[in-house]
């Protein structure tokens, strides 16, 4: 099984600074890498897949990078509304098994 | 407009079973592979199961293989999740989810329902 590790556990930013978050992958995933955010009491939604590719409607200040065992994921300008918890994901492999990172949780200050 | 929704959570006994559906609109669900991922209480994302579109083959986790049975029935446009023997630490949010997909490529969950909440406590 791969292990995704993400860091920090936690993070606390002001409203309009740079977020950066890391996940790291116990053995090479390539770019089938993906990006989730979380808000209490909902579903997951999908911000990044392919490692860097933003899905349909994420904003503009969401970007990832990486590939291989080593990704992150910057939030340009800090917006209230990007709090919660944020999950990395990789599905290479056959069969699949797509392993979660633990979560980093995301404070806007 | 994709909606997904979870249903059949409920409170059991260690050792009991139970069967949660999928029931999934805004789309024709046969020809989409399908997932089931869950989350216990303040803790983060497990994906389960997986379902080929024809319905085999199908893939699991090791936590819940050969507990666990996923099916789906494209008729009724659902997908199903039967969990037998079900464990303390089977307690948790389940979400059925379906797969990004593009050029024929499968990219993480795109789509994701409401979850539906077991409980496992004697």
């Amino acid at each position: 099984e791969i292990v995704m590790t993400q860091s920090p556990a936690t993070l606390s930013v002001s409203p309009g600074e740079r977020a950066t978050l890391s996940c790291r992958a116990s053995q090479s995933v390539g770019t089938d890498f993906a990006w989730y955010h979380q808000k209490p009491g909902q579903a997951p939604r999908l911000l990044i897949y392919g490692a860097s590719t933003r899905a349909s409607g994420v904003p503009a200040r969401f970007s990832g990078s990486g590939s291989g065992t080593e990704f992150t994921l910057s939030i340009s300008s800090l917006q209230s509304e990007d709090s919660g918890a944020y999950y990395c994901q990789q599905y290479i492999g056959w069969p699949p098994a797509w392993t979660f990172g633990q979560g980093t949780k995301v404070e806007v200050k | 407009q994709v909606l997904l929704m979870e249903s059949g959570g409920d409170l059991v006994k260690p050792g009991e079973s139970l069967r949660l559906s999928c029931s999934a609109s805004g789309f024709t669900l046969s020809g989409h592979y399908m997932g089931w991922v869950r989350q216990a209480p303040g803790g983060g994302l497990e994906w389960l199961s997986y379902i080929f579109p024809a319905g085999f083959p199908t893939y699991y986790a090791d936590s819940v293989k050969g507990r666990f049975t996923i099916s789906r029935d494209d008729a009724r446009n659902s997908v199903f999740l039967q969990m037998d023997s079900l464990k303390v630490e089977d307690t948790a949010v389940y979400y059925c989810a379906r797969p990004l997909e593009v050029r024929g490529f499968y990219h993480g969950f795109e789509y994701w329902g409401q979850g539906t909440l077991v409980t496992v406590s004697s």
